[in-house]
């Protein structure tokens, strides 16, 4: 049972160009969503967040939206460097209750950013 | 920003033996950390919640007498694989909660190795 789905399992964007990772989720009590970037062998590196009591937060070249009658989010990223090539994982949780601080991982998805 | 640390980075045992795997939050206090496992190309998957002061709770599936969990201050939370298994290598990842308890800030994550 996927609750929180990343349908692509990689993207490839030129650099300079706009990148745009989507995920989709089931589970219609989850209230808060992040976007995670890791890199082999290594722990989530945070990198943004949204409740759903809004639809779009923004912090530098990273843009989450949330559209919640669409369970659905996204990451755009602009514009794209080569740095930003790595595995994203979109993740849900509930706030409160016995399900504090829970994440629920989508699958992934590699982003692969050329010069 | 808050640092979640683990050790070791990577470790190879032989079938049948334990290993343990610490988490630290470096500069903040956690009660309560998370342990991930990760298969390749796979999802984090959440296996149990560690609670300081108090008995973990674990995920449906996750054999509770096999990964045994210890929070035993506001900053170590360990993780037990006893009698290991080949099937048992994977990748552990801990988190603990940032202020506010929304975001989860991860270790760098252990690899484990079962010869």
């Amino acid at each position: 049972d996927q609750q929180v789905k990343q349908n692509s399992p990689s993207l490839s964007v030129q650099e300079g160009r706009i990148s745009i990772l989507n995920c989709d989720y089931t589970n219609s009590m989850f209230d808060y969503f992040l976007w995670y970037k890791k890199y082999p062998a290594e722990g989530p590196t945070f990198l943004i967040s949204i409740s759903s009591i809004k639809d779009k937060n923004e912090d530098g070249r990273f843009t989450v939206f949330l559209n919640k009658s669409a369970k659905h989010l996204s990451l755009h990223i602009v514009p794209s460097q080569p740095g930003d090539s790595a595995v994203y994982f979109c993740a849900a949780s509930v706030t409160g209750g016995t399900s504090y601080g829970k994440l629920t991982f989508g699958q992934g998805t590699i982003l692969t950013v050329h010069p | 920003g808050a640092v979640v640390s683990q050790h070791p980075s990577w470790v190879i045992c032989k079938s049948g033996t334990s290993v343990k795997i610490e988490c630290r939050s470096l500069d903040f206090q956690a009660t309560t950390m998370f342990w991930y496992r990760q298969f390749p190309k796979q999802s984090l998957m959440l296996m149990a919640t560690s609670n300081e002061g108090s008995k973990a709770t674990y995920e449906q599936g996750v054999e509770k007498d096999k990964f045994l969990i210890n929070h035993a201050s506001l900053t170590l939370s360990t993780l037990t694989v006893t009698s290991a298994h080949p099937e048992d290598s994977s990748f552990y990842i801990c988190s603990a909660p940032g202020q506010g308890g929304r975001e989860q800030y991860f270790g760098p994550g252990t690899r484990l190795t079962v010869t």
